[in-house]
């Protein structure tokens, strides 16, 4: 089945810095694929979400990158700032099962 | 507004008890999804539906049933609880096509 790895696991950056947080996927049928913050206590909130292509989408503060070829999935926030510590998760939707599945997470401190 | 549904929000209960959590969603989606969040195991896949009367195996099943009542209900059920279950637990429903993936707020479980 569909094996989703997420890196780093944990991440502490500098505000202003940027932060890449990337997922690899396993399973060529994924064609929709989620990045999620969560803060503590809290459910998961939707940053974006891509399709089955090689994509670049631009949020507030940050870039999603999507390459089908290395299926490898990245999100780059560009100039962190404190608001943004929080978890993030990816998630890969596999065409087949109709399964949602999720890396373990990275967890993000950004110092002032 | 989309809307996924929870309860309780908290539980606490004995070793060997027994557990039913709600989910109910008004979104007219197909897929519903019980996930467990645990530290450094992120979301796990416990089971899912793509309507009711349907049920599919996730990556996490043991110790869990569910049932799919309607398409706005899906339920999971601990029937001898034990402590490895104690966690987060969220519900998410998706569309048919996985384009909209809405979560719930999460219940916590405590096996005592």
């Amino acid at each position: 089945g569909e094996q989703v790895e997420q890196r780093p696991p944990h991440l502490s950056v500098r505000e202003g810095d940027s932060a890449v947080i990337t997922c690899t996927y396993t399973d060529p049928n994924s064609y929709y694929f989620f990045w999620y913050k969560q803060e503590p206590g809290a459910s998961l909130q939707l940053l974006m979400k891509v399709f089955s292509s090689t994509e670049i989408n631009e949020g507030q503060g940050f870039t999603v990158l999507l390459n089908k070829k290395d299926k490898r999935l990245s999100l780059n926030l560009t100039a962190a700032h404190p608001g943004d510590s929080a978890a993030y998760f990816c998630a890969v939707r596999t065409g087949n099962t109709g399964k949602l599945i999720f890396g373990l997470g990275t967890t993000l401190q950004v110092q002032p | 507004e989309a809307a996924v549904t929870q309860s309780p929000r908290n539980k606490v209960t004995v070793t060997g008890g027994n557990v039913t959590l709600s989910c109910r969603q008004t979104n007219s989606h197909n897929y519903m999804y019980w996930y467990r969040q645990d530290t450094g195991h992120g979301l796990r896949l416990i089971h899912y539906s793509y309507g009711a009367g349907n049920l599919q195996i996730g990556d996490v099943p043991d110790g869990y049933k569910a049932t799919r009542t309607t398409q706005e209900d899906f339920f999971l059920l601990l029937e001898l609880a034990s402590p490895s279950q104690t966690s987060l637990y969220f519900c998410a429903s998706s569309d048919a096509e996985g384009t909209e993936v809405f979560f719930g707020k999460g219940t916590r479980l405590t096996v005592v």
